[in-house]
């Protein structure tokens, strides 16, 4: 069965400090991986995608995620974390004409 | 590129009276839109995969005939909620997909309250 794990339901960061928001998915076949951004009251917002070539990709907004196959992890980063970056983030999987799988998100707190 | 809008942002109705919520593709053609609900503080749960042209496919304990959907052309679909009552008070998103079904690109998402 398709699942999405994001095992941090919240996390609290220092503004400039790094960040790592953890996904991990199950998948049958080649998984289309994607990380996405909803602010309060709003849709969502696609950060980036993986579909395949090289394992990291760069998003907007200075961030960036890596695939690990071995591990079944596309785990989000950014280097420096600013106060407008406080959100929910949501991790999916899909493949191709396929519907996505949303994990349940992680809500991201940015303490000044 | 690949701005979705959807109308009304939020809607106020009476329970028992049906709103119509549209979704629009505007500078891409979608031959596949989705729409979700999502409960507060919760995930985003599929309620139905729609197609241009053909019957929507609807998710595992949704009703379709409460929850109509139309896919009449390659840039709109619309959600219609019939004879709504408080209990399908929710934020309601669409999502277009585009040409190559790679990528779903969202709406700002519709918030419905019934009264």
């Amino acid at each position: 069965a398709q699942s999405v794990t994001q095992p941090d339901i919240h996390i609290t960061v220092s503004e400039g400090a790094s960040l790592e928001l953890r996904c991990n998915y199950s998948y049958g076949a080649t998984p289309y991986l994607f990380w996405y951004v909803q602010s309060p009251g709003q849709g969502l917002q696609l950060l980036l995608k993986y579909f395949s070539g090289d394992t990291l990709v760069q998003g907007i907004k200075g961030f960036e995620a890596e695939f690990k196959r071995s591990q079944s992890s596309f785990n989000l980063r950014k280097p420096s974390v600013h106060w407008s970056d406080a959100a929910e983030y949501f991790c999916a999987v899909g493949g191709y004409g396929n519907k996505l799988v949303f994990g349940a998100g992680t809500i991201l707190r940015v303490k000044s | 590129g690949a701005v979705v809008s959807q109308h009304p942002s939020r809607v106020i109705c009476k329970s028992g009276t049906s709103v119509k919520i549209e979704c629009r593709s505007l500078d891409f053609q979608a031959t596949t839109m989705f729409w979700y609900r999502q409960f507060p503080k919760k995930s985003l749960m599929l309620m139905a995969t729609s197609n241009e042209g053909s019957k929507a496919t609807y998710e595992q304990g949704v009703e379709k005939d409460k929850f109509l959907i139309n896919h009449a052309s390659l840039t709109l679909s619309t959600l219609t909620v019939t004879s709504a009552h408080p209990e399908d008070s929710s934020f309601y998103i669409c999502s277009a997909q585009t040409a190559l079904q790679e990528t779903q690109y969202f709406g700002p998402g519709t918030r419905l309250l019934v009264l």
